[in-house]
């Protein structure tokens, strides 16, 4: 079944510091690819998603770019702030029994924490 | 368009007693999931409704799990005969397959249930 690897953390960063967190997937076909972020004591909230090859998705500063050939979806930033400092989920939607395809998987999650 | 909301945000049981969820989803989205999370962890589906019709159970569904969406708008989840196991974060969320973003799933706060 489909499926994400998500790099582990935590990832500890200083502000205006650049950003990278790893998300590899397997898939059957080609899925619209998320990545959701959770603030401390939140749900979560869609950042970005891109539903092709090549797409990058974007928001907030963030990015992330749909690789088939590596199969692949790092998210990226330049410069983050202390408000950034949550929990990241690289996710992709898989197969449901009732023939559609958007129940999510998701990844284990990246702590990120920035410092003033 | 208000979001996702759940309640109560958070809750407290014994071992043994029943809880219930609620969750109502963004107005008009005939798709509607749960997730559980649990710490540490990406969400893992549970279950999901299009309209009022259960269409899948994921097997983290045990007997003790029931959820309903008796007409196609706000849906429940009850826990029985809670155990100290299934102490973790309960998300929903909705989506709407009438628009072009039918895979994207919009989250609501989570409830958060401790069985002591």
């Amino acid at each position: 079944g489909n499926s994400v690897t998500q790099m582990e953390g935590p990832v500890t960063l200083s502000e205006e510091a650049f950003l990278t967190i790893n998300c590899t997937y397997t898939a059957t076909g080609y899925p619209s690819l998320f990545w959701y972020v959770q603030y401390p004591g939140e749900g979560l909230q869609l950042l970005l998603k891109a539903t092709k090859a090549d797409d990058k998705g974007s928001n907030k500063g963030f990015e992330a770019t749909y690789r088939k050939e590596t199969t692949s979806f790092h998210l990226e930033k330049g410069s983050v702030q202390v408000s950034d400092s949550a929990v990241y989920f690289c996710a992709l939607p898989s197969p449901e029994s009732g023939g559609s395809n958007y129940k999510l998987t998701f990844g284990k999650g990246t702590l990120l924490t920035v410092n003033p | 368009d208000t979001g996702v909301s759940q309640d109560p945000r958070h809750k407290i049981t014994k071992r043994g007693q029943n809880v219930t969820f609620r969750c109502d989803p963004i107005s008009e989205h005939n798709r509607l999931y749960w997730y559980r999370q649990t710490l540490g962890q990406g969400p893992e589906f549970l279950t999901y409704f299009q309209n009022e019709a259960q269409l899948e159970k994921s097997r983290l569904l045990s007997d003790r799990f029931s959820a309903e969406r008796p007409k196609g708008s706000f849906s429940t989840l009850e826990i029985q005969r809670t155990e100290q196991g299934d102490s973790a974060m309960y998300l929903c969320a909705s989506s709407s397959l009438r628009t072009m973003h039918r895979d994207t799933q919009y989250f609501g706060p989570g409830t958060r249930l401790t069985v002591l």
